[in-house]
C-alpha cells in the first residue's frame, strides 16, 4: 500500500514563527499536493508540484511556499505564521499517467495551531 | 475546470442504499469524475472513477448518464461506519498539468 507521512499529527506555534510542514510518500509518485481543510470550505489546493524542484501554485499560495528537493519528499513552508494558518493541513501524492493512475493517496494530517 | 455541486449533507438508516448526485454542468470532453470518502482526522481516500455509463467495484457504484452533466454514488446496504463526507471532483485526470479541485462535499449521517 502507498504510504504518505506527514512529520507531525499535531503542532502549536506562535505568531511569526517559521514553520515546516514535511512529507513523505513511498511509491515513488512524480506528483504531490498540499491542501488545507477548513470546517465548512472543504478542501483548498496550496501548491503542487510534478517533479524535483518544480513546483505551481494551487489557489490559496499566499503566506505559503514549497520545496521539493526529491522525489519522495514534499515541504511546506509558513514564512511567518499567522493565526488565520491555523487548519488541518493535508499532503497527497499521485502518479503522473493513465487516467486511472492519478489517484490521490493521502496522509493522516498536520492540525497546526498558530497562537 | 469544471465546478461541481452536490447537497451538504444526507441522512440515511443503516442497511438502506443511498445515492448522492453531483452536477457537473460544465464537464469537458476529457474530464474523468471521481469520488473520494472522508473519515474524521483522516485524509480523503479514492472510492471509484468513471467516464461515462456505470462503473462498479466492492465499495460503491457510479452512474454517469450520456449528457454526463451529473453522476449518482451509490453505496448499497450502508452501515454506521459509512458516515463520511464524500466529494465528487471532475478532471482531465492524466493530463499530468491540471490538478483536481474539492468542493466541501456532501456529509452522510448513517443512523442506527
Amino acid at each position: 500500500d502507498v504510504k504518505v507521512t506527514q512529520s507531525s499529527r499535531y503542532l502549536v506555534k506562535r505568531t511569526g514563527e517559521k514553520v515546516f510542514l514535511e512529507c513523505v510518500q513511498d511509491m515513488d509518485h512524480e506528483n504531490m499536493f498540499w491542501y488545507r481543510q477548513d470546517p465548512g470550505l472543504g478542501l483548498r489546493l496550496i501548491y503542487f508540484s510534478y517533479d524535483v524542484k518544480m513546483k505551481e501554485k494551487g489557489d490559496i499560495p499566499e503566506g505559503y511556499s514549497v520545496s521539493r528537493e526529491k522525489k519522495e519528499r514534499f515541504s511546506l513552508i509558513l514564512e511567518s505564521a499567522s493565526t488565520n494558518q491555523t487548519s488541518m493541513y493535508l499532503c497527497a501524492s499521485s502518479l503522473w499517467g493513465e487516467a486511472e493512475d492519478e489517484k490521490l493517496f493521502f496522509g493522516s494530517g498536520t492540525q497546526l495551531s498558530v497562537l | 475546470l469544471a465546478k461541481t455541486t452536490q447537497p451538504i449533507s444526507m441522512d440515511s438508516y443503516e442497511g438502506q442504499e443511498v445515492n448522492i448526485t453531483c452536477s457537473h454542468n460544465n464537464i469537458a470532453t476529457n474530464d474523468y469524475i471521481t469520488w473520494y470518502q472522508q473519515f474524521p482526522s483522516q485524509g480523503p481516500r479514492f472510492i471509484i472513477q468513471g467516464y461515462k455509463t456505470k462503473v462498479t467495484n466492492e465499495v460503491a457504484s457510479l452512474f454517469i448518464p450520456a449528457d454526463r452533466k451529473s453522476s449518482t454514488l451509490s453505496l448499497p446496504r450502508v452501515s454506521l461506519s459509512d458516515t463520511a463526507v464524500y466529494y465528487c471532483l471532475v478532471g482531465d485526470i492524466g493530463s499530468g498539468n491540471t490538478p483536481l479541485v474539492f468542493g466541501k462535499g456532501t456529509r452522510l449521517s448513517v443512523i442506527a
